[in-house]
């Protein structure tokens, strides 16, 4: 069975510097993975998402994530973070043979600190 | 501009009371997803519709059910409501041939006291 693991549940931060959150997956066969940014008192919305194809995924807000196969991991980046990027975020996994079906991690709030 | 429209927003109810949580998209989508929202637990999906008269249970649909009687309503609805049900409840919509992008309403929080 898939399953995701956010390795951190907080990662506070100042305004201004680097970030980086942890997910982790499982899964026997070849997946989709995504993640997803919830505002406060939101629904989510998909902040970016691998197929396939480059390992570098580049999303919205200038956040970008990295598909490493080979350590089965998906972490989402930020070079330079924004008070407004305070949130929580969900990585999420889904199998080509699961239409439409998300398997979410438990979530990563972020604390953007001024 | 398409959407995904829950409602209520706020409901409170009591211990063994029937509840119905509405979802509505004007997306045209074939896709709808129920999900539960619950610190440490992420969410998790409780049940999901490919097309009209099509349900499926999810990990956690037990005292839940769904029926899809058009394309774009998806209504859930606790039959007998729990203390354990009390939870933030997302729906989701996606299209068949971009089903991996989900698109969310706003949420639903329910307190069962």
């Amino acid at each position: 069975a898939q399953s995701v693991t956010q390795l951190d549940s907080q990662v506070p931060v100042f305004e201004e510097a680097p970030v980086e959150l942890r997910c982790n997956y499982s899964s026997s066969v070849s997946v989709y993975l995504f993640w997803y940014v919830q505002y406060p008192n939101q629904g989510l919305q998909l902040l970016l998402k691998y197929l396939s194809g480059s390992t570098l995924v580049k999303g919205i807000n200038g956040f970008e994530a990295e598909f490493n196969k080979s350590q089965t991991s998906f972490h989402l980046r930020k070079p330079s973070v924004h008070i407004s990027d305070t949130a929580e975020y969900f990585c999420a996994v889904r199998s080509p043979s699961n239409t439409g079906k998300l398997i979410f991690g438990q979530g990563t709030t972020l604390q953007v600190k001024p | 501009d398409a959407e995904i429209t829950q409602s209520p927003r706020h409901k409170i109810t009591e211990t063994g009371r029937q509840v119905t949580l509405a979802c509505h998209q004007t997306w045209n989508h074939n896709n709808m997803f129920w999900y539960r929202q619950d610190l440490g637990h992420g969410l998790r999906l409780i049940h999901y519709s490919y097309g009209v008269q099509d349900t499926n249970k999810g990990e956690v649909s037990d005292g839940y059910s769904v029926s899809r009687s058009n394309t774009e309503d998806l209504p859930l609805t606790l039959e007998s409501a729990a203390s354990s049900q009390t939870s933030v409840y997302f729906c989701a919509s996606s299209s068949t041939s971009r089903a991996y992008e989900q698109y969310f309403g706003p949420g639903t929080r329910l307190t069962v006291t």
